[in-house]
């Protein structure tokens, strides 16, 4: 069964200061695909990434940057210089291959970024 | 171009009735899925829809059932409501599944509470 796991439940950072949330997943799959997505108050999910298990590469998108190892089902999420804006719970997903569109969500790290 | 829609946006129910959600997807988007967010749970798949087909189906009583129509709208329904129902209900659409790559868009939900 796949599984997805972020461990922190909360994080509190002051504005400016760099902050990784934390992914780690399982699947028996060998090629499935990685998700984050963010959820500001308004509650609609905003599209951040997605990465298949093939490409290891890390991505960087202003701010944000992505690093996904293989060898740790690990998929962790930083963000530079955080901002106010950044406020919201972000959340990592795991989907099978094989054109299934069922995402299995970790349980969302609400992170708080103080002025 | 206009995004998911979703309607009702709020909904208090009484246990024991049932309840009928509505998903408009982008326009050209033939997928539709649908997920539950609880506290408690996090966020659970429920199903997928194409081409009017049920597609996938998450881990749900039968008393959660949905439809597409031909033109990719969908209704999710959920009948002898009960407390543990209360919950926020998001809809995403993308292209077509048979593709990971073709990524999900989410609507902003409906809220539901029942009393």
């Amino acid at each position: 069964a796949q599984k997805v796991t972020q461990a922190q439940t909360e994080i509190s950072v002051v504005e400016k200061e760099d902050v990784t949330l934390d992914c780690v997943y399982e699947t028996r799959d060998t090629t499935y695909y990685l998700f984050w997505y963010k959820q500001p108050p308004s509650g609609e999910l905003v599209f951040l990434i997605r990465r298949n298990s093939f490409d290891e590469q890390n991505e960087i998108s202003g701010r944000y940057s992505w690093n996904f190892q293989k060898s740790t089902s690990s998929f962790n999420f930083t963000i530079t210089a955080s901002q106010v804006v950044d406020s919201a719970v972000y959340f990592c997903a795991l989907s099978e291959a094989g054109g299934a569109q069922k995402l299995v969500f970790g349980q969302g790290t609400r992170l708080t970024i103080n002025p | 171009k206009a995004g998911v829609t979703q309607t009702p946006r709020y909904l208090i129910k009484t246990r024991g009735q049932q309840v009928t959600l509505s998903c408009s997807p982008i326009s050209g988007h033939r997928s539709v899925s649908w997920y539950q967010q609880t506290p408690g749970q996090g966020l659970q798949f429920l199903f997928e829809y194409f081409s009017e087909t049920q597609r996938n189906k998450g881990n749900f009583p039968g008393r959660f059932s949905g439809r597409q129509f031909s033109n990719s709208r969908s209704e999710m329904n959920v009948s002898t409501l009960e407390l543990g129902d209360s919950a926020l209900y998001l809809c995403a659409s993308s292209l077509a599944p048979g593709g990971i790559s073709y990524e999900q868009y989410f609507g902003p939900g409906t809220r539901l509470t029942v009393t």
